[in-house]
């Protein structure tokens, strides 16, 4: 099946500072979306972006579905953005979500 | 906001007790789905529901048992749990399932469950 690897797993910045996430997956994908998970377990969806760059405010994210690779940019980050930032694949033959492990990222004032 | 609620927030249970989970989303999707996470662990799917059937069962133990009454609402009645079914319990849904474009999935805030 597909495998979904992403870095770093830990992430600890200062606010204002700008991150970069990355998602790497192993074959060709009908979709990949970005979640973030808050401290108190909420799933917000960031992105769904099988191809291309998004842009919503502080965030953007790029997928070049042709080398197996996406990555989320946080710029100017505020405390509000600490969490976990799962990356998932749909495979396409069987149509299911694939996840990454995650990154964990810790802003501190 | 969510578009996807669920209830309750915490379920504290015991191993002989029967309880359930519900969901409910306004967004017109044709797919919802029951999803597990334990701590630092990414979701794991346990039931994908499209047009109000039963479309994956990730073999999940039959003390789970899954029920749709209807296109809004998803339900995941509890029975005998086990310890080790502590978890953070996700409803999600989908425009749709099974095609090249699903489209995004979107969370419930969780039901936290523990298991006594």
């Amino acid at each position: 099946g597909i495998q979904v690897e992403q870095s770093p797993p830990d992430l600890i910045l200062q606010e204002g500072a700008n991150s970069t996430l990355r998602c790497n997956f192993s074959d060709s994908v009908n979709n990949l979306q970005w979640f973030h998970q808050n401290p108190w377990g909420q799933l917000i969806n960031l992105f769904y972006i099988p191809s291309g760059t998004k842009q919503n405010g502080r965030l953007s994210a790029t997928t070049v579905a042709t080398e197996r690779y996406s990555l989320l940019y946080i710029s100017s980050s505020q405390t509000t953005d600490s969490g976990v930032y799962f990356c998932a694949v749909e495979g396409r033959s069987n149509y299911q979500l694939i996840w990454g492990a995650g990154t964990k990222l810790i802003i501190k004032p | 906001d969510t578009e996807v609620t669920q209830t309750p927030k915490h379920l504290v249970m015991g191993m002989t007790n029967k309880k359930s989970l519900k969901c409910e989303q306004h967004m017109g999707h044709r797919a919802m789905y029951w999803y597990k996470q334990k701590a630092k662990k990414p979701p794991e799917l346990m039931f994908v529901y499209s047009y109000e059937k039963l479309s994956i069962n990730e073999s999940v133990p039959s003390r789970f048992s899954p029920e749709c009454p209807n296109s809004s609402l998803l339900n995941l009645h509890l029975h005998a749990l086990q310890p080790e079914d502590s978890a953070l319990y996700l409803c999600a849904s989908s425009q749709d399932w099974a095609t090249p474009d699903t489209g995004e999935l979107f969370f419930g805030e969780g039901s936290r469950l523990t298991v006594l």
